[in-house]
C-alpha cells in the first residue's frame, strides 16, 4: 500500500458545484498536512496547510483532517472555472519537512 | 519578483550525455529540494539542501547528484542520463525548515532521455 492514496480523476464539475477532493494514509506518524495547487505548465503552489486534527477555512476552501479515520479533505464552495487544476495533497511526519509525501494529484475541471 | 528560475524549460537529450539543469532563486531562502512529477507516480523527491554545503537524499536519488555551493543556487546534474530519467523536473524552495512555510516552486523543467 502506497503512503498516499488519491484519486487522480479527472473530476468534471459545473460553475457553483462543491467540490470535495480527498486523500487516505498510511503512516500515522503524519500530523502536517497540506494542499497544493498546480495549474497546467505551472510548479505546485500552497494552497492550505492544516496541523493535526481539524478544520481551517480559508475563503471559499475548507481543509479537514480527521486522523482517526487516516483521511484528510479539500472542499471547495461556488467553484469556479479557474480553480481548475490539479490538487496534490501533501504530508509530513515531523515540523521540519524536509521529506513531504505528496499524493499523486486529482485534475478538476470546472466548467462555466 | 520573489521567484525559483530552473533552466531550461525544455531538454532532448541522448542516453550518457551529462547535463544539468539550473535552479535559483532570490527569495534567500535556506531550503531547496528537487522533485521529479511522473503520472501515476505523483512528485517524488530527488534531492535536498537544508543550506550552503548541507545536502541529503529524497526518495529516488539514484542518477541524479546536487551541490549547493551559494544560497540561492541548487543545480541538479545528471552525469550519464538513462531514458528512465524522462520525466518533469521541479525545483523548489523554502524559507527555513517549518513544514508551515510554504514550498515555492520553480515552473518545471521537461526533460526527455533518447
Amino acid at each position: 500500500q502506497k503512503e498516499v492514496e488519491q484519486d487522480p480523476g479527472p473530476l468534471s464539475v459545473p460553475e457553483g458545484a462543491i467540490v470535495s477532493l480527498n486523500c487516505t494514509y498510511s503512516n500515522s506518524a503524519f500530523q502536517y498536512f497540506m494542499w497544493y495547487r498546480q495549474y497546467s505548465r505551472k510548479g505546485p503552489e500552497l494552497l492550505m496547510y492544516t496541523y493535526s486534527s481539524g478544520n481551517k477555512e480559508d475563503g471559499r476552501f475548507t481543509a479537514q483532517v480527521d486522523k482517526s479515520s487516516k483521511y484528510i479533505s479539500l472542499f471547495i464552495r461556488d467553484s469556479q472555472p479557474s480553480d481548475s487544476a490539479t490538487y496534490l495533497c501533501a504530508m509530513s511526519a515531523d515540523q521540519a519537512g524536509t521529506a513531504l509525501i505528496f499524493g499523486k494529484g486529482t485534475t478538476l475541471s470546472v466548467s462555466s | 519578483e520573489a521567484q525559483v528560475t530552473q533552466n531550461p524549460r525544455y531538454l532532448i537529450t541522448v542516453t550518457g550525455k551529462k547535463l544539468t539543469v539550473t535552479c535559483s532563486q532570490n527569495m534567500n531562502h535556506e531550503y531547496m529540494s528537487w522533485y521529479r512529477q511522473d503520472p501515476g507516480l505523483g512528485l517524488r523527491q530527488i534531492y535536498y539542501s537544508m543550506n550552503v554545503e548541507v545536502t541529503d537524499k529524497g526518495d529516488v536519488p539514484e542518477g541524479y547528484k546536487v551541490s549547493r555551493k551559494e544560497k540561492r543556487n541548487f543545480p541538479l546534474i545528471l552525469e550519464s542520463p538513462s531514458p528512465n530519467q524522462t520525466s518533469l523536473y521541479f525545483c523548489a524552495s523554502r524559507l527555513g525548515t517549518g513544514v508551515n512555510s510554504p514550498l515555492h516552486f520553480g515552473n518545471g523543467t521537461r526533460l526527455t532521455v533518447t
